[in-house]
C-alpha cells in the first residue's frame, strides 16, 4: 500500500481547462515532489516542494504549473490551461533527508 | 551532463535467467543510485539501491554492481521469475537535492515461465 494517496486515479479534460491534482501524504514528511511520465517513456522530475516552498523545479514546469500545500496536509499540482502534451501520469512522491523517493500510484491525465 | 543512460530498452528471458540492464552516468555529483521497479498502473516503486563508496550489493535475488571509475552501474537479476516482469529504471540522486532523482530511459522485463 502507497503511503502517498493521489487523486484522482484518471483525469480526462479538454486542452484549455484547468486540471487540480492531489496528493494525500500519510506521514507528516517536508519534502514533495511531482514527477511525469508520458505514456512508455521515462519519469521526469518536475518540481520539488520543501517547507510549503519551491525548492527546485525543471524546465518542463513552466508559469502553467503550480503546486501549494493550501491546507497543511494536501499537496495539489495545478495546470492552468491544459495542452495535448500534457497527457500523462503524473506522480506525487515524498522523501525524507537522503532517503529514496516513495511514489504514489499516479493520477493519468488525459487532455482531448 | 545530468543524463542517466540505460540499456537495453527491452529484455526477454527465460524463468530462472539472470537478466543484467546497465546504467551509465556523466555528473560525478551524483552520489545515490536506485533501481525502480514499476508495474502497470503503478508508481515507482524503489527495489534497492547503492552509494559509490561500494562496489556491490545485494538484497534478495537483486544485486546492484557500481564502477565509480567508469561511472557505471548495473542491476542483476537471479534465478528470475515470471513475477519480476516489470519495468525497471536505474536513477541517480544529486547531493543535496536527494528526492530530485534522474531517471533512466526503463528497461521493460519480460520472464518467461
Amino acid at each position: 500500500e502507497p503511503e502517498v494517496t493521489q487523486t484522482p486515479s484518471h483525469q480526462v479534460t479538454q486542452m484549455g481547462q484547468e486540471v487540480i491534482l492531489r496528493c494525500v501524504p500519510i506521514s507528516n514528511h517536508l519534502y514533495f515532489y511531482w514527477y511525469r511520465q508520458i505514456l512508455g517513456q521515462k519519469v521526469e522530475f518536475l518540481v520539488s516542494f520543501y517547507n510549503n516552498e519551491i525548492s527546485e523545479k525543471s524546465e518542463i514546469f513552466d508559469d502553467q504549473f503550480s503546486v501549494e500545500r493550501p491546507d497543511g496536509s494536501n499537496f495539489t499540482l495545478k495546470i492552468r490551461s491544459t495542452k495535448l502534451e500534457d497527457s500523462a501520469m503524473y506522480f506525487c512522491a515524498r522523501a525524507q533527508g537522503n532517503s529514496p523517493l516513495h511514489f504514489g500510484n499516479g493520477t493519468r491525465l488525459t487532455v482531448t | 551532463q545530468q543524463q542517466v543512460k540505460q540499456s537495453p530498452q527491452s529484455l526477454i528471458v527465460q524463468k530462472g535467467g539472470i537478466p543484467i540492464i546497465n546504467c551509465a552516468y556523466e555528473n560525478t555529483a551524483f552520489d545515490y543510485f536506485p533501481w525502480y521497479q514499476q508495474f502497470p498502473g503503478k508508481g515507482p516503486a524503489l527495489l534497492i539501491a547503492i552509494r559509490p563508496d561500494v562496489s556491490e550489493k545485494k538484497e534478495g535475488r537483486f544485486t546492484i554492481s557500481f564502477n565509480k571509475s567508469a561511472k557505471q552501474f548495473s542491476l542483476h537479476i537471479m534465478d528470475s521469475q515470471p513475477g519480476d516482469s516489470a519495468t525497471y529504471f536505474c536513477a541517480a540522486n544529486p547531493d543535496p537535492h536527494a528526492g530530485k532523482s534522474t531517471f533512466g530511459d526503463g528497461t521493460t522485463l519480460t520472464v518467461k515461465p
